[in-house]
């Protein structure tokens, strides 16, 4: 089982740019939570994909966009970056089915904006 | 709105010691996580609880409903247990709300 797996690991871009990150969730999972983590703070929930569409999200604008494909992975895209956008975005998965939500996380992606 | 405080922020102990980290949140929750993070980012889930207690190894959790409060305690801790200790909660909404709220974390160093 290889778990929740995300790419890139790291991603170094410029302000005004998009960007794409991709999940893929642990084998058996069929939901999809996306969350920014800046430096020093706790991770924040942007939003969750449950048979391809957005089912809850927090309090991210409208650049930040995802997509969860038939196979249950998932891509986070994030337009017009700002310096602000630098963090480590962290994808975790769960399945609805069992309703526990209880959640595994990947590694996350690094994202850089200069 | 979920509020999730952890304490302390930082914590420094010696090889052997018995860890206790504290967390509050200020809503009914469905369910309670407890995670790992090391330095480089990964997160590891160590607890989900609703009520009572679990242990994994050295590492035990409680939580108190009806004081609104969660406690990880590493017994005999060891240099490895190093690493940030994040709790977050999911608000009891009926099913509708599906989100995790974290704290801040807590830096644990465990020195030889």
């Amino acid at each position: 089982d290889a778990g929740v797996t995300q790419s890139p690991t790291h991603l170094i871009k410029t302000r005004g740019q998009q960007v794409t990150l991709r999940c893929s969730p642990k084998s058996g999972h069929d939901t999809v939570s996306w969350y920014q983590q800046a430096l020093g703070q706790g991770p924040q929930f942007i939003f969750q994909y449950y048979e391809e569409e957005e089912r809850q999200r927090g309090n991210f604008p409208d650049r930040f966009s995802g997509h969860q494909f038939p196979n249950y992975s998932s891509e986070l895209n994030v337009n017009a970056l700002l310096l602000g956008d630098s963090a480590l975005y962290l994808c975790a998965s769960s399945s609805a089915g069992t309703g526990l939500y209880e959640q595994y996380f990947g590694p996350g992606t690094r994202l850089t904006v200069t | 709105k979920n509020e999730v405080e952890q304490s302390p922020q930082n914590l420094t102990a010696q090889e052997g010691e018995f860890i206790t980290i504290n967390c509050s949140y200020s809503v009914g929750i469905s369910a309670l996580h407890w995670l790992q993070q090391h330095p480089g980012g990964g997160i590891v889930s160590l607890f989900m609880l609703s009520s009572g207690k679990k242990k994994h190894g050295r590492l035990i959790a409680t939580i108190n409903i009806q004081e609104k409060h969660s406690s990880l305690h590493i017994t005999a801790s060891h240099p490895r247990d190093s690493a940030v200790y994040i709790c977050a909660s999911r608000i009891n909404s009926g099913g509708s709300n599906y989100k995790l709220t974290f704290g801040k974390g807590t830096l644990l160093t465990v020195n030889p």
